[in-house]
C-alpha cells in the first residue's frame, strides 16, 4: 500500500513569508503527527492530530499551525518565516489511538519537505 | 520530563565487524523504545521497538536491540556491520502512560561501514 507522502518535497521561501505543507497519512491511519528535523537540534515535535482534532502540541511558537481534515490528510502552515525555521518537515501516520496503550504503535514516517528560509 | 541520549554522534566500524549504538532514556514510568533508520534524503524508517517482555528484541536487516532496565538503555546491535548500513540511527521513547503517539528522539548517531 502507498506509503506516507508528504508535498511539496523542496522549497525555498524568504524571511516574512509564509508556506503550507502537506501530508497525506497511509490509508486507514487516522494519527497524523509532524516533526521538525535541523542539524542542530535534531527531530522535534511539533503536534498530532487525529480526527480533525489537534491532541498533542509540542513547544513551538503560535507561527506553527496545522490542521487535519475529514479525509485524515494534514497541512501545517508557517507564518512569518524566519530563517531558524529552515528545516526538514517530517510528518508521520499511525493507526487509530484508542487508548494509551496504543502507545506502541509504529509511526510511519514521509520521505519530508525540505523548507529553505533565505 | 522524558529524554534520550545518543552519547556518540559517530560510530566506525568495518564491515563485517559487530556494532553497536547507544542509547539511554529517561522517562517517567514504563518505557516504550524504538530504533528509526534515516537514510540521506529519506524519511525515517522503523527498525524495531520494545514493548514489554524479553529484554533482546529482533528488527529489520539483521538489527537487534537489548533493553536494560536498571541502566535505563536500549542499545542497537548488529552481529555482522554492511557497508549498506552506513546511514543516521535514531533512538526514540515514549511513556506508556502518554496518550498519543508523539516520540521523543535522540539526537542522532550517524553509522560508517567502511569496506
Amino acid at each position: 500500500k502507498a506509503g506516507v507522502t508528504q508535498t511539496p518535497r523542496y522549497l525555498i521561501k524568504t524571511r516574512g513569508q509564509q508556506v503550507t505543507l502537506s501530508c497525506s497519512p497511509i490509508s486507514g491511519h487516522r494519527s497524523v503527527s509532524w516533526y521538525q528535523q535541523t542539524p542542530g537540534q535534531g527531530l522535534q515535535f511539533l503536534f498530532e492530530y487525529f480526527s480533525e482534532t489537534q491532541r498533542n502540541k509540542g513547544n513551538f511558537p503560535g507561527r506553527f499551525s496545522g490542521r487535519q481534515f475529514s479525509n485524515s490528510r494534514s497541512e501545517m502552515n508557517v507564518s512569518t518565516l524566519e530563517l531558524g525555521d529552515s528545516a526538514l518537515y517530517l510528518c508521520a501516520s499511525s493507526a487509530v489511538i484508542v487508548s494509551t496503550s496504543s502507545g506502541a504503535n509504529v509511526l510511519t514516517f514521509g520521505a519530508g519537505s525540505r523548507l529553505t528560509v533565505l | 520530563a522524558q529524554s534520550v541520549a545518543q552519547p556518540e554522534d559517530q560510530v566506525n566500524v568495518a564491515e563485517g565487524n559487530p556494532l553497536t549504538v547507544k542509547c539511554t532514556y529517561s522517562v517517567s514510568g514504563n518505557p516504550y523504545l524504538f530504533w528509526y533508520v534515516q537514510y540521506p534524503n529519506r524519511g525515517l524508517q522503523f527498525l524495531l521497538k520494545y514493548i514489554t517482555g524479553d529484554n533482546l528484541v529482533k528488527g529489520s536487516y539483521g538489527f537487534e536491540a537489548e533493553f536494560n532496565k536498571s541502566q535505563t538503555s536500549f542499545h542497537l546491535k548488529k552481529p555482522s556491520a554492511l557497508v549498506s548500513d552506513s546511514a543516521l540511527y535514531f533512538c526514540a521513547v515514549r511513556a506508556h502512560n502518554q496518550a498519543g503517539t508523539a516520540l521523543i528522539f535522540g539526537k542522532g548517531t550517524t553509522l560508517s561501514v567502511s569496506s
